[in-house]
């Protein structure tokens, strides 16, 4: 099956720096790929979608000068924390979907950010 | 806007025993897609079933199926010979048919299967 990877796993930053996560389609080439958001013991909420060679469209309520995206070629989107604070760690989740016809979507295994 | 209610917060199940995972979903949609995803505690979305809404026969895969009530905005999910493994947190999830292949998401049942 299609595969989705992020990296890192896991990352701990400190308050006031920037992170960057990496999504990335192993086997597939992903148009579109989303970034969601999951608090503890709570749902995927989505934050943006990322369209490969155009601005990320993001989600209400979801600041994108905090959170840039960026999908500069078929099989990679990032999700670019900037500025830190520890009201940001969370778990975030990428998925993409696969081919220009498609709707099959396919979830990466997520990155834990801590912010100290 | 579409919404997806999962009533359930907690279940459990003994092992081998069948359980039922409750969704409904509110929308105007005609056409769209429902899933059931599987979020073990490696937090990996696993897809375990999904459901064309144009279909009216309900899916299967394997010991999972669905109920899936259209008139009714139901799409529930039936775990067959519940076992260890099927421990997990289980999302509901809508998608309507259009280029944004956006989901929304349930709030998640988590399910615990005893031995």
């Amino acid at each position: 099956g299609a595969v989705v990877s992020q990296h890192p796993s896991r990352v701990i930053c400190k308050s006031g720096t920037s992170v960057k996560i990496e999504c990335r389609s192993l086997d597939f080439q992903a148009t579109t790929m989303f970034w969601y958001r999951q608090f503890p013991k709570q749902s995927l909420m989505l934050m943006a979608t990322s369209n490969e060679g155009s601005k990320a469209t993001y989600e209400q309520g979801v600041e994108k000068d905090k959170f840039l995206i960026n999908h500069a070629s078929l099989t990679l989107s990032t999700l670019t924390v900037t500025s830190a604070h520890p009201e940001d760690s969370s778990f975030y989740i990428c998925s993409a979907k696969k081919g220009a016809g498609g709707n099959t979507i396919y979830f990466g295994e997520g990155s834990w950010l801590t912010v100290v | 806007a579409q919404t997806v209610t999962q009533s359930q917060p907690e279940m459990s199940v003994q092992e081998a025993e069948t359980v039922t995972l409750s969704c409904t979903y509110d929308t105007s949609e005609n056409n769209y897609y429902l899933f059931w995803y599987k979020q073990p505690p490696s937090r990996q979305m696993i897809l375990v079933i999904r459901q064309e809404a144009y279909k009216q026969q309900n899916a299967t895969e394997n010991r999972f199926s669905v109920n899936f009530q259209k008139a009714a905005k139901s799409f529930s999910l039936k775990i067959s010979d519940s076992q260890l493994g099927d421990t997990a947190m289980y999302f509901c999830a809508f998608m309507k048919v259009d280029r944004t292949y956006k989901y929304i998401f349930g709030t998640g049942t988590r399910l615990k299967v005893l031995a």
